[in-house]
């Protein structure tokens, strides 16, 4: 089974700062690896995704994550935060069977709070 | 672009009475998937559907069923509600499953059991 660990729970910002958030997980075999974000009431919107290929992976929002693979890392990051990218934000794993709609094990999440 | 649907958004319900929570996938969405996320937590997956089979069964209390029909709308039905089944649940849809799929997941049912 595979497990994720965000390694900040609340972070707090000011506008144009620089972030970096770290998710680190566990699984033995492929693993296809998400960043969620939820803002507040709303649902779960994908950020990005890292399937296979280039380890740097950019999303929408100006987003971007690095897949480092011997060090089980999946780190978000944005060169200058905005006031609305206040939200939670949710490091995602799935371990590929091969087959299968296996579901995505989470971690717990990062609220992370944009000063302006 | 279409999304997934789900209904009812709110729901109030007694301990120990039933609920049933509905999910529409994207269009051409054979794949749907459950989670559930309480008050302030991450959200935990319940189960999974592909072509109308169950395919991966996470954390779903026993009281919990769920089926996909044939038009690939899923239906999580709950029974023996308790207090601690207050959460959001959502629904997810992918296509085609397997290593690759992205879930895209729906606005949610936020239930409250009094």
């Amino acid at each position: 089974a595979q497990s994720v660990s965000q390694h900040n729970h609340h972070v707090i910002l000011s506008e144009a700062a620089s972030l970096e958030l770290g998710c680190n997980y566990s699984y033995g075999g492929t693993v296809n690896l998400f960043w969620y974000v939820q803002y507040p009431g709303q649902h779960l919107q994908l950020l990005l995704k890292y399937f296979s290929g280039d380890p740097l992976v950019k999303g929408i929002k100006g987003f971007e994550a690095e897949f480092i693979k011997s060090k089980f890392s999946f780190n978000l990051r944005k060169p200058s935060v905005q006031w609305s990218d206040t939200a939670e934000y949710f490091c995602a794993v799935k371990g590929y069977s091969g087959g299968g709609a296996d579901g995505l094990t989470f971690g717990k999440g990062t609220h992370l709070i944009i000063q302006p | 672009a279409a999304g997934v649907i789900q209904s009812p958004r709110h729901l109030i319900k007694e301990k120990r009475e039933t609920a049933t929570l509905k999910c529409y996938p994207i269009p051409r969405h054979d794949t749907v998937y459950w989670y559930q996320q309480g008050p302030g937590q991450d959200p935990q997956f319940l189960i999974s559907f592909y072509e109308k089979m169950q395919s991966d069964k996470g954390s779903i209390p026993d009281r919990f069923s769920a089926q996909q029909f044939s038009d690939y709308h899923s239906e999580l039905n709950m029974s023996s509600l308790e207090l601690g089944d207050s959460a959001l649940y959502f629904c997810a849809s992918s296509s085609p499953p397997g290593g690759t799929d992205t879930q895209y997941f729906g606005p949610g049912t936020r239930l409250t059991v009094l």
